[in-house]
């Protein structure tokens, strides 16, 4: 498959579980994204990856922790989350963290029990 | 504090009529805009840059530096331009490609 894509697209949680999002990009981009896009607010940015370094972390709690083992993957990882965490997760690349177009995935759909 | 407002969560024509979806930025520097489009069940994706001036889909928009304005126009709407609008903003504030979106207007074209 080609661009962006994500796993699983849907996704519901204990609060006590530990769960992990994964995206991986076909399109040869060295920077990849972490959006959470919730009911009534605009997208908000969570986490950038550029070369497989984390370039910004948008003041999001340590439940999220993200992880970039490659240029090509970004996973999300989840532990302990609340309801409120409970949006849709998009990952997005683009070819340098310093210009260019981003590119998104489907995104994840999470809800929080 | 930068910023992007889209006012209007809807916006409802009808097929033909002329279309302006709002867009306005606060941004102490020099900005670059863009609009992103979201079909129903697929995912969200670049229309348009202010840089490129092209017209995409038979949308234009012009960055208005006096209005701190990004309004996205089309002279006749169709119906397969339902979807939801994005406006956002680059942030050149430190090292990083940084997107700060509006919260999105949703186009609904009448038959």
């Amino acid at each position: 498959e080609t661009g962006v894509t994500q796993t699983p697209r849907h996704l519901v949680m204990g609060m006590t579980n530990k769960k992990s999002l994964k995206c991986e990009q076909h399109l040869g981009h060295n920077a990849m994204y972490w959006y959470k896009q919730s009911a009534k607010k605009p997208l908000e940015l969570m986490f950038v990856y550029s070369l497989e370094e984390r370039v910004e972390n948008n003041s999001v709690p340590s439940r999220f922790s993200p992880e970039c083992p490659n240029s090509s993957h970004l996973f999300l990882h989840l532990h302990t989350l609340q309801p409120e965490d409970s949006a849709l997760y998009l990952c997005a690349s683009s070819q340098d963290w310093d210009g260019g177009t981003q590119y998104f995935g489907p995104g994840t759909r999470l809800l929080v029990l | 504090a930068q910023r992007v407002t889209q006012p209007e969560k809807l916006l409802s024509v009808f097929k033909g009529a002329p279309v302006e979806l709002k867009c306005n930025y606060s941004y102490s520097g020099s900005p670059e805009l863009f609009w992103y489009v979201q079909y129903s069940r697929q995912r969200l994706q670049l229309l348009l840059r202010h840089i490129s001036r092209e017209s995409i889909k038979g949308f234009t928009a012009d960055l208005n530096k006096g209005e701190t304005s990004f309004h996205l126009k089309k002279p006749f709407a169709q119906e397969e331009d339902s979807a939801m609008y994005y406006c956002a903003l680059r942030n050149y504030g430190g090292a990083t490609n940084k997107l700060i979106f509006g919260t999105g207007t949703l186009l609904a074209v009448q038959p």
